[in-house]
């Protein structure tokens, strides 16, 4: 089954760009993912799908400051002109056959 | 417009069993196209998946949930549902249900708004 590890937290300053990262464990290093940002208190929203070839396709609405990326194991989401309301937490989530799973989430501080 | 809603009791007793329900407006659950599924987020920790079916018949579940978890659909009213039986504190959660796509990916691109449910006696 696979496994995805974000950091905890992260920060950056209003305007400036950030990259989150979602590993997959040893095994499932070719999947793709999701990103999901969950605004402080509210439901989360889906931003894209990333492929392991670095492919990556926004979800509707989902402006383009957001994009995706790959490396290896390591799939990234870039969050670029960050702004207030981009705080929250950010989610990866992926899935095989029969199951789906979550990585354990980033909380982003916009400074 | 797609469009998911939870409803159901906000408070459950220990050992009860938890219900919800999901209506789904703008898209029919019996679409080839989709899965659908629950997903629960307890206070101030990440999310994690329950289950998620598919209208051919086939359901999938958490295997750490798998013994208490029961989804079902009423095509008739475009509606799905989860059961947890035997429930306890640490089912305290905001209940998600959600749709994901079934063709060329199998992410969540829709969610519902989430409801909270409280197990205390």
């Amino acid at each position: 089954q696979p496994v995805l590890t974000q950091s905890s937290s992260a920060s950056a300053s209003l305007g400036s760009s950030v990259k989150l990262t979602c590993t997959l464990n040893g095994g499932h290093t070719s999947y793709t993912i999701a990103w999901h940002q969950q605004p402080p208190g509210k439901a989360p929203r889906s931003l894209m799908k990333v492929e392991g070839s670095g492919n990556y396709d926004r979800g509707s609405g989902v402006p383009d400051r957001f994009s995706g990326s790959s490396s290896g194991a390591d799939r990234y989401l870039t969050i670029s002109n960050l702004q207030s309301e981009d705080e929250g937490d950010y989610y990866c989530e992926t899935w095989d056959s029969e199951s789906w799973v979550f990585g354990g989430g980033t909380k982003l501080t916009v400074l | 417009q797609l469009q998911l809603q939870e409803s159901g009791p906000g408070l459950v007793k220990p050992s009860e069993t938890l219900s919800l329900t999901c209506t789904v407006s703008g898209d029919p659950i019996s679409s080839t196209n989709f899965y659908w599924g629950w997903i629960r987020q307890p206070p101030g920790k990440g999310l994690e998946w329950i289950g998620t079916f598919y209208y051919s018949g086939s359901t999938y579940y958490n295997p750490s949930l798998k013994s208490r978890v029961t989804i079902s659909e009423n095509t008739s009213k475009n509606q799905f549902s989860l059961s947890l039986s035997s429930v306890t504190a640490a089912d305290t959660a905001v209940y998600y249900c959600a749709r994901h796509l079934y063709v060329a990916s199998r992410h969540i691109d829709s969610w519902g708004q989430g409801t909270l449910v409280t197990v205390t006696s």
